[in-house]
């Protein structure tokens, strides 16, 4: 069983278009993140949710709008892609805010 | 100063040496702090949380946490070429401690 997971593995798209990513924990987790790393691998955190709460929003660009429809599922849409958008992104999970988490194996978007 | 540092790298030892990374962080309030090892390609893992001054050992893995000095080391046992990755140090910093920081990680090579 996955503990955490993600879809798609791969998105490549075109400037302009939008895109979802889907991200799925079955650890009963209450906090789930969202991360972006970039082609220099530095790995910074996009969003927090608590139970459903957004608790940390970075400064992101509106076009990225997170979704908790509940404490198991976090999705990250997308508005207007950018060719800077390219990137991994990892949805993670941990049991509270301070404690360890645990990452899915990350989406690779391409905008072409 | 940035919020966590880490040395890039490369870090290079023989197969079967001590190989020793280390992370400074800039808030003195943090409580949290994490190893992640990363592979090219893959997500970052789990090693290892420390949340006390003082040393944590797991199996080949050593974390070390030094709050006066805002520092906290990882030692690696008996270095496996398998070791070969990014070494990702996290601290959890802010108000209430729930935001983290990840190093721009140090990357170790570990020679057969």
């Amino acid at each position: 069983d996955t503990a955490v997971s993600q879809t798609p593995k791969y998105l490549v798209t075109q400037m302009g278009n939008d895109k979802s990513i889907k991200c799925e924990q079955n650890l009963g987790h209450d906090t789930m993140y969202w991360y972006k790393q970039d082609s220099k691998k530095f790995l910074k955190i996009m969003f927090s949710y608590n139970n459903k709460e957004l608790i940390i929003n970075e400064t992101v660009p509106n076009r990225f709008s997170p979704k908790s429809p509940d404490k198991a599922h976090l999705n990250l849409h997308i508005n207007s892609l950018e060719l800077g958008d390219s990137a991994v992104y990892f949805c993670a999970s941990s049991q509270d805010r301070r404690r360890e988490q645990y990452f899915g194996p990350g989406t690779r978007l391409t905008v072409t | 100063q940035k919020e966590v540092e880490q040395n890039s790298g490369p870090l290079s030892v023989p197969e079967g040496a001590i190989a020793s990374l280390n992370c400074t962080y800039s808030d003195r309030g943090s409580q949290s702090f994490f190893w992640y090892r990363q592979y090219s390609g893959k997500s970052p893992e789990l090693i290892m949380s420390i949340y006390s001054n003082g040393d944590k050992e797991d199996g080949r893995f050593t974390a070390q946490l030094n709050k006066a000095s805002q520092y906290v080391s990882l030692l690696i046992r008996d270095s496996q070429p398998s070791d070969s990755a990014t070494y990702l140090c996290a601290v959890n910093v802010g108000t209430g401690g729930f935001k983290t920081i990840f190093g721009a990680g140090t990357r170790l090579f570990v020679k057969a």
